[in-house]
């Protein structure tokens, strides 16, 4: 592994079902963080987490969960989804340290479509 | 909302040409940072400028950053075919419950015709 990897790459889900996203990076990043990239709006920030063990909120959290039980994994779930949650979600990371805030490195992308 | 906000929103030069983007942006930051998308892929980070730079140099790239007036430029010089993509500027915010997170612009297409 090298970087942020994804899975899957695309995906095509009936509305209700439950979903996960996958996430993992090998470059031992604190900080790890989940967009939705929708036409004409850019990246909005889903969640994110600052260390292993802790999430937060961002823009537009509702309809989804994430977790950060170790460093390299930061799993996206859909727990019942909605047509409206049809986008391209990025997965992304960084080396915060303190008050210094670095580049964050992404992942390719996961296509997501709700039927 | 504190994301930035690039102009134009679409840019179309030939080969050669200098390509000028410009970011505003709306609260203090702790930096701002371009970021390139090629079509279906994800995001590469270019440059970052941190709120005490006023400017800085990577390669063809020239990032400019104007606190007061609250807005960055990316400048790519000499541009290619190959430096057609989407061009997003971010910012990362100083305080309050956003500090430290990074707030994207909804870009500029790029195209560069050879």
């Amino acid at each position: 592994i090298a970087g942020i990897t994804q899975a899957p790459t695309s995906q095509i889900l009936a509305a209700g079902r439950r979903m996960t996203l996958r996430c993992t990076q090998d470059m031992r990043h604190n900080a790890m963080y989940w967009y939705r990239q929708d036409l004409g709006l850019g990246l909005r920030l889903i969640h994110y987490s600052n260390t292993a063990g802790t999430t937060g909120k961002g823009e537009v959290p509702d309809g989804y969960s994430v977790s950060r039980a170790n460093t390299d994994d930061f799993p996206l779930t859909l727990a019942s989804a909605v047509p409206s949650q049809t986008s391209v979600y990025f997965c992304a990371s960084s080396d915060d340290q303190g008050a210094t805030y670095n580049e964050q490195f992404f992942g390719p992308g996961t296509r997501l479509t709700v039927l | 909302s504190q994301q930035g906000e690039e102009d134009p929103q679409a840019l179309s030069i030939q080969e050669g040409e200098n390509a000028t983007m410009n970011c505003s942006y709306k609260t203090s930051i702790n930096n701002l940072q371009w970021y390139r998308q090629n079509s279906g892929r994800g995001l590469v980070h270019l440059i970052l400028i941190r709120s005490n730079e006023r400017e800085k140099h990577s390669g063809r790239l020239r990032v400019t950053l104007d606190t007061s007036k609250k807005s960055s430029s990316l400048l790519i010089t000499a541009s290619r075919a190959a430096d057609t993509a989407s061009y997003f500027c971010a910012t990362v915010a100083v305080r309050g419950s956003t500090l430290g997170r990074l707030y994207f612009g909804r870009g500029t297409q790029l195209t560069v015709w050879p």
